[in-house]
């Protein structure tokens, strides 16, 4: 079946414009998982999705970061302002339910590699 | 804060070695432990999850470890083959959320 996809799989913006990242999720799948996986480091969390309301958004990075969900699908990860700092692979996943002692792993997208000049 | 911490960062051997990749994390309490494989401009793709009440996941030639005690978990390949060569995330589930390490880049030549 359809796994996670992301779209635009590569996006090159000049510092300062606004940026989009969409997310599609495996259909059914409650939970959506926003990464951010910068060069030389490994995957920091930035937000999820239980359903369309987001209960932990610790990781964003700073207010120009935002994200919503939509019809319990659908994600969009906004970024206002765009700095260079914010290069990086933003990566999506989903899984059944988010919470609790579960055996199910998360699925993830291919990402979206994010150039800001 | 959970920290997550792999080693080696890299690792580079000749086909048909077995070899094992080492994970740390700080914080005990966690609900499972995954192991993952991440291809050059690729998604991640989940190898192996324990369970915190497990000790061990296998999976072909693949072993993943857990002492949940010590924050300890290793990944043991057994003859690697070139199609084994990505880089090998370790990651750690808290309520909601995975804490990830940096990742072990592994090479395997023909």
């Amino acid at each position: 079946g359809a796994g996670v996809s992301q779209s635009p799989s590569n996006k090159v913006t000049e510092k300062g414009k606004d940026v989009e990242l969409r997310c599609d999720p495996i259909s059914g799948h409650t939970a959506l998982y926003w990464y951010r996986q910068s060069l030389g480091q490994g995957l920091e969390f930035l937000i999820y999705f239980q359903g369309n309301s987001a209960p932990d958004k610790s990781g964003l990075p700073s207010d120009r970061f935002s994200a919503e969900r939509t019809g319990g699908s659908v994600s969009t990860l906004t970024i206002q302002r765009t700095q260079q700092e914010d290069s990086a692979v933003y990566l999506c996943a989903s899984r059944t339910v988010a919470r609790g002692n579960t055996q199910e792993t998360q699925y993830f997208g291919p990402g979206t590699r994010l150039l800001v000049l | 804060k959970q920290e997550v911490t792999q080693i080696p960062a890299a690792l580079s051997v000749p086909e048909g070695e077995n070899l094992v990749l080492n994970c740390s994390f700080t914080d005990s309490a966690i609900y499972n432990l995954q192991w993952f494989r991440q291809d050059p401009g690729k998604g991640l793709t989940s190898l192996l999850l324990i369970q915190s009440s497990q000790r061990e996941q296998t999976s072909g030639r693949l072993n993943a470890s857990l002492d949940k005690s010590s924050g300890r978990s290793t990944l043991y390949i057994a003859a690697s083959q070139p199609g084994d060569s990505a880089t090998y995330l370790c990651a750690v589930s808290g309520y909601s959320t995975l804490t990830f390490g940096k990742g072990t880049m592994l090479l395997v030549s023909p």
